[in-house]
């Protein structure tokens, strides 16, 4: 149980196209869902979280305009990138946290953006 | 100013003995430990967590020892295995704070030798 799945695992867009990733809890409701960012060798950053039915909270210094959260549902949250730029090529990584005692986060496979 | 610390970028261990993993935190608020280990082009797994009410974990090869008053835990691996090589990342949420999202360390590479 507890699966998140991701899609499209890679893709490869021209600079100032948009992209949409999505991100969905196979198995269970995802009340809360999260969007990390990870580079070569760094940690996961946290880009935002995004409760379903809500506006996503952004971290700091993440563009809320250029990365856009939609959590329409319990078991799907998407994430655009908008006008993308190579710098904005990453390893995005979504997280679904399930309501009950753990508060366990389980993870999708990510995806691998390259903005050529 | 990073509240998840893992001091140690990279470990090599040789197959069958014991892996010992580190993690430091400074936000007294955390009450809820993870770690999850990651391999290259992935999405971190979930592997074993703790509770700040608890001092201790396991699970088969896998224990988490939480020592609250150094505010430190550690994650040990016996006997290491070779397919154990990834990154283990450690991670804390203030549980009972509410909703809050889970920060992560830097994460250390694990080499198991054969």
């Amino acid at each position: 149980g507890a699966v998140v799945s991701q899609h499209p695992s890679w893709v490869i867009c021209k600079s100032g196209t948009s992209v949409k990733i999505e991100c969905r809890s196979l198995d269970f409701q995802a009340t809360t869902m999260f969007w990390y960012r990870q580079f070569p060798k760094q940690s996961l950053m946290l880009m935002a979280t995004s409760n379903e039915g809500s506006k996503a909270t952004y971290e700091q210094g993440v563009e809320k305009d250029k990365f856009l959260i939609n959590h329409a549902s319990l078991t799907l949250s998407t994430l655009t990138v908008t006008s993308a730029h190579p710098e904005d090529s990453s390893f995005y990584i979504c997280s679904a946290r399930t309501s009950g005692a753990l508060y366990e986060q389980y993870f999708g496979p990510g995806t691998r953006l390259t903005v050529t | 100013d990073q509240q998840v610390k893992q001091n140690s970028p990279s470990l090599s261990v040789q197959e069958g003995r014991i892996s010992i993993l580190n993690c430091d935190y400074t936000n007294s608020m955390f009450d809820y430990f993870l770690w999850y280990k990651k391999y290259p082009a992935e999405g971190p797994t979930f592997l074993i967590s703790i509770s700040s009410i608890k001092d201790k974990n396991e699970d088969g090869r896998f224990t988490v020892f939480l020592n609250k008053s150094a505010k430190h835990l550690s994650l040990h691996i016996v006997p290491s295995q070779p397919g154990d090589s990834a990154v283990y990342f450690c991670a804390a949420s203030a549980f009972s704070s509410g909703n809050t999202p889970l920060v992560f360390g830097k994460g250390t590479r694990l080499s198991v030798i054969a």
